[in-house]
C-alpha cells in the first residue's frame, strides 16, 4: 500500500464543474503539498499547508490532521485546469512522498 | 535567478555511458532536491542537499548515481553506466528552509533522459 494514495486516478468533466481531489497519507508528516503538473511536464506548486484550509483564487485546499486526508478543490472549472495533480507528503524536515497524481480533463 | 534552471532540457545517450545533469536553484534558497519520473510513474526521490549539512542520500536507486552540490548554489546529478531503467525526467527543485510561503518549493522544468 502507498503511503500517499489519491483518488481519483483519471477525472473527466465539464467547464464550470465544482471539482474534489482526495488524497490520504499514513506517514506522519509535517506538512501537506499539493502540486500540478501540465502535460509539458512543469511542476508548480500550488499549496503548502499543515492544518484548515487555504484559498488561491478558485483553488482551496483542506487537511485534516487527525484523519491523515486532505482535499483539493477546484471552483469553476476551466478546460486550462486540465493537469496532473500531485499530493505529496512532507516527512520531517524536506523528504517528500508522492501520490501518484490525478490527472485531470476539464472539457469545454 | 528568477526560477530553477536545469539543464539540458533532454539527453538522450548510449546504454553504459556517464551522464551529467544541471541545476541551477533559486538565489538564496538553501535546500535542493532531485526527483525523477519514469514514464507513466509518480515523482520518486533522490537526493536533497541543505547548506552544508551531508546530504540525504536515500532515494539514490544505486551506486551508479551520485550528486553534488559546489558552494552551496548548483548541483550535479551523475548517473555512470547509464541502463534503459535510467530514462526518466529528472527534476530538481530547491526551497528556502523550512519551505515558505503558500507554495513551498520551486521547480525546475526538468531533463528529459533517453538511454538508447
Amino acid at each position: 500500500k502507498n503511503e500517499v494514495e489519491q483518488s481519483p486516478q483519471n477525472l473527466t468533466a465539464q467547464e464550470g464543474e465544482f471539482i474534489t481531489i482526495n488524497c490520504s497519507y499514513s506517514v506522519g508528516i509535517s506538512a501537506l503539498h499539493w502540486l500540478q503538473q501540465h502535460p509539458g511536464g512543469g511542476i508548480v506548486s500550488l499549496f503548502m499547508l499543515s492544518s484548515g484550509k487555504k484559498k488561491h483564487g478558485r483553488l482551496i485546499a483542506t487537511i485534516n490532521i487527525q484523519e491523515k486526508h486532505s482535499s483539493l478543490h477546484i471552483t469553476a472549472s476551466h478546460p486550462r485546469d486540465s493537469a496532473v495533480y500531485i499530493c505529496a507528503a512532507r516527512e520531517g524536515a524536506q523528504k517528500l512522498v508522492f501520490g501518484q497524481g490525478t490527472r485531470l480533463t476539464i472539457n469545454p | 535567478g528568477a526560477g530553477v534552471s536545469q539543464s539540458p532540457s533532454n539527453k538522450v545517450t548510449e546504454k553504459g555511458k556517464d551522464v551529467e545533469l544541471r541545476c541551477d536553484p533559486i538565489s538564496g534558497h538553501t535546500a535542493l532536491y532531485w526527483y525523477r519520473q519514469s514514464l507513466g510513474q509518480g515523482l520518486e526521490f533522490l537526493i536533497y542537499f541543505q547548506g552544508n549539512s551531508a546530504p540525504d542520500k536515500s532515494g539514490l536507486p544505486s551506486d551508479r548515481f551520485s550528486a553534488e552540490r559546489t558552494g552551496g548554489s548548483v548541483s550535479t546529478l551523475t548517473i555512470q553506466r547509464t541502463q534503459q531503467e535510467d530514462s526518466a525526467v529528472y527534476l530538481c527543485a530547491s526551497s528556502l528552509v523550512p519551505p515558505r510561503t503558500n507554495y513551498g518549493y520551486t521547480f525546475g522544468s526538468g531533463t528529459r533522459l533517453t538511454v538508447v
